[in-house]
């Protein structure tokens, strides 16, 4: 499909094990962005890319998230020595900027993360 | 830190009523976005103001931005029971310039309408 893809739909994992996110973005957005969704908090934004390059990494919860874009398409978010506190859904976008500068972002259909 | 407020969290109505969702902050944003999300998606676009004062509508949905650019509502006006879903709010960027589309979003509007 032409849309945001995100894989694993869903993931349960044990509290202290590492896991990994993907986010195929839309063919040519340069722009992408992780957001977070929890009960009661709403989306949180954590990392936004231009490019392979991560200019805003000030949403990441704790150095036990880390995230990566290669080749300006496919991101990566890690987390490792999940806590239970990290259950959420995990939400990637991606966005171009149309003629009259405004942006629009895409959204994937998240990753459900259960840490038991 | 920008806030988003939105309010009600959560909205029960019967089909054919009208309803109205806010969305309020001290701070200024460039644009707000309105999403409507169904379970199990992501959030999808309905629409972007950014021009204080600004009126959009989108059928029998009518949206605004406030003059200050601080707050916005949304209206549904004889709502159906298609329009169930949670409607978030999102500030894009900030007066002081981020210039890209970092977005802070509101707590989110969980709408049922009932047949």
């Amino acid at each position: 499909g032409a849309g945001v893809s995100q894989s694993p739909s869903n993931k349960v994992t044990e509290k202290g094990k590492d896991v990994e996110l993907r986010c195929d973005p839309i063919s040519g957005h340069t722009a992408l962005y992780w957001y977070r969704q929890s009960l009661g908090q709403g989306l949180e934004f954590l990392i936004y890319f231009q490019g392979n390059s991560a200019p805003d990494k000030s949403g990441l919860p704790s150095d036990r998230f880390s995230a990566e874009r290669t080749g300006g398409s496919v991101s990566t978010l890690t987390i490792q020595r999940t806590q239970q506190e990290d259950s959420a859904v995990y939400l990637c976008a991606s966005s171009f900027r149309d003629r009259g500068g405004e942006e629009t972002q895409y959204f994937g259909p998240g990753t459900r993360l259960l840490v038991l | 830190t920008q806030l988003l407020e939105q309010s009600p969290q959560f909205l029960s109505i019967q089909e054919g009523e009208n309803l109205t969702v806010y969305c309020n902050s001290s701070s200024v944003f460039s644009s707000l976005q309105w999403y409507r999300q169904e379970p199990g998606e992501g959030p999808v676009l309905l629409v972007t103001v950014v021009t204080g004062g600004e009126v959009k509508k989108l059928k029998r949905l009518t949206f605004q931005f406030g003059d200050a650019r601080k707050d916005s509502s949304l209206h549904i006006t004889a709502a159906q029971p298609g329009d169930t879903g949670l409607y978030l709010c999102a500030g894009g960027g900030n007066a002081g310039g981020t210039s890209y589309g970092k977005l802070t979003f509101g707590q989110g509007t969980i709408l049922t309408v009932h047949p």
